[in-house]
């Protein structure tokens, strides 16, 4: 069965400094990998997406992915945050192409020092 | 871009009422839906897949006759919570994934508070 992990529940970072949220999966096939974003009380935003191809994927507000079948990872990155990327964070794994079922990651909630 | 809605986006009610959740596309037909539930601080854990003109597909541990989901339409999914209790006090969020796109549509939630 298919799964997600996310191993930092809540990281702090300065305001400029560069910020990486850890996410490994598990899944038989090639997998389809997402990256969401949860601002308090609001639906999910869709930051990033991997299907196949280049496995390094850039996405919106600065952020950026890489895929690496070895380790199982598909860790985000932004080399400079800003205090509006306080939020949560998802890691999801997608079932077939069509994104039909996808599994999240329990999350990691981003913090921004002044 | 894609558009999903849900209604209502906040409900309360008492304890043992039933309540309707509404999800809809408003730019794209689907003709599957699914729906999760986020507790607080917590993850979306996917409740069920509704399937339109034929019975939803419930996830292991997902009461059926409890979370009711009726998918009329390419364009409507409902989730009834009936005799809904305050452990169903949860975020409800219901995706759509739409065809040539490879990922999934999400409503903005709906947050179901019982008293």
């Amino acid at each position: 069965a298919q799964s997600v992990t996310q191993p930092d529940i809540h990281i702090t970072v300065s305001e400029g400094a560069s910020l990486e949220l850890r996410c490994n999966y598990s899944y038989g096939a090639t997998p389809y990998l997402f990256w969401y974003v949860q601002s308090p009380g609001q639906g999910l935003q869709l930051l990033l997406k991997y299907f196949s191809g280049d496995t390094l994927v850039q996405g919106i507000k600065g952020f950026e992915a890489e895929f690496k079948r070895s380790q199982s990872s598909f860790n985000l990155r932004k080399p400079s945050v800003h205090w509006s990327d306080a939020a949560e964070y998802f890691c999801a794994v997608g079932e077939d192409s069509s994104a039909s079922k996808i599994i999240f990651g329990s999350g990691t909630r981003l913090s921004i020092r002044p | 871009g894609a558009v999903v809605s849900q209604h209502p986006s906040r409900v309360i009610c008492k304890s043992g009422t039933s309540v309707k959740i509404e999800c809809r596309s408003l730019d794209f037909q689907a003709t599957t839906m699914f729906w999760y539930r986020q507790f607080p601080k917590q993850s979306l854990m996917l409740m069920a897949t509704s399937n339109e003109g034929s019975k939803a597909t419930y996830e292991q541990g997902v009461e059926k006759d409890k979370f009711l989901i009726n998918h009329a339409s390419l364009t409507l999914s409902t989730l009834t919570v009936t005799s809904a209790h305050p452990e169903d006090s949860s975020f409800y969020i219901c995706s759509l994934p739409r065809q040539g796109y490879n990922e999934q549509f999400f409503g903005p939630g709906t947050r179901l508070t019982v008293l």
